[in-house]
């Protein structure tokens, strides 16, 4: 159980474009899913809370007009990562928190979207 | 201020010896604390939590960890490493009293496994 995936895994695209990234709970309701962005050999920085039907909450020096957030059901997550720039390369990672279950604080993580912007 | 702390950078084991991975951590109240592993290009997967009773908790893949509040640390720990266990090590902490807000993480230890 608590199965989180990410689609895709990985997207390569030109400069100027933007790419949808997709985080789902494949077999829990998650009423929050986290976006984070990991740098090579680095550790996960958090970029925003994202709450099921409502706005997204980023986390200081996070652009929300560059990373926008939906979470538009209980079971998916996006991130659109607008007019995408070479800085931007990096490896995204969402995770899921259970709803109801274990306490409050366990987060699922998915297997992450590598970013390539040329 | 919240901030964890991984001393170690990078580790090497031999296959069979035992591991220990360090973890401190800063925080004003009664942790959450976790541990969670990354193999390479995959995401984080949780290996234990810590949240309270027992200060020795054991996890998933023989695994164990234990808190210790006046050290203010939560220690990882294998009796006998597998090769398979070589990856990145993550330790965080969350806030307490059902707040779902970000989770702090280390900056990671990286484990290789000699043969």
């Amino acid at each position: 159980g608590a199965v989180v995936s990410q689609h895709p895994s990985r997207v390569i695209c030109k400069s100027g474009t933007s790419v949808k990234i997709e985080c789902r709970s494949l077999d829990f309701q998650a009423t929050t899913m986290f976006w984070y962005r990991q740098f090579p050999k680095k550790s996960l920085m958090l970029m925003a809370t994202s709450n099921e039907g409502s706005k997204a909450t980023y986390e200081q020096g996070v652009e929300k007009d560059k990373f926008l957030i939906n979470h538009a059901s209980l079971t998916l997550s996006t991130l659109t990562v607008t007019s995408a720039h070479p800085e931007d390369s990096s490896f995204y990672i969402c995770s899921a928190r259970v709803k109801k279950r274990e306490g409050w604080n366990t987060q699922y993580f998915g297997p992450g979207t590598r970013l390539t912007v040329l | 201020a919240q901030s964890v702390t991984q001393p170690d950078i990078h580790i090497t084991v031999s296959e069979g010896a035992s591991l220990e991975l360090r973890c401190n951590y800063s925080y004003g109240a009664t942790p959450y604390l976790f541990w969670y592993v990354q193999s390479p290009g995959q995401g984080l997967q949780l290996l234990l939590k810590y949240f309270s009773g027992d200060t020795l908790v054991q996890g998933i893949k023989g695994f164990e960890a234990e808190f210790k509040r006046s050290q203010s640390s939560f220690n990882l720990r294998k009796p006998s490493v597998h090769w398979s266990d070589a990856a990145e090590y993550f330790c965080a902490v969350g806030p307490f009293s059902g707040g779902y807000n970000k989770l702090i993480f280390g900056a990671g230890t990286r484990l290789a496994v000699h043969p």
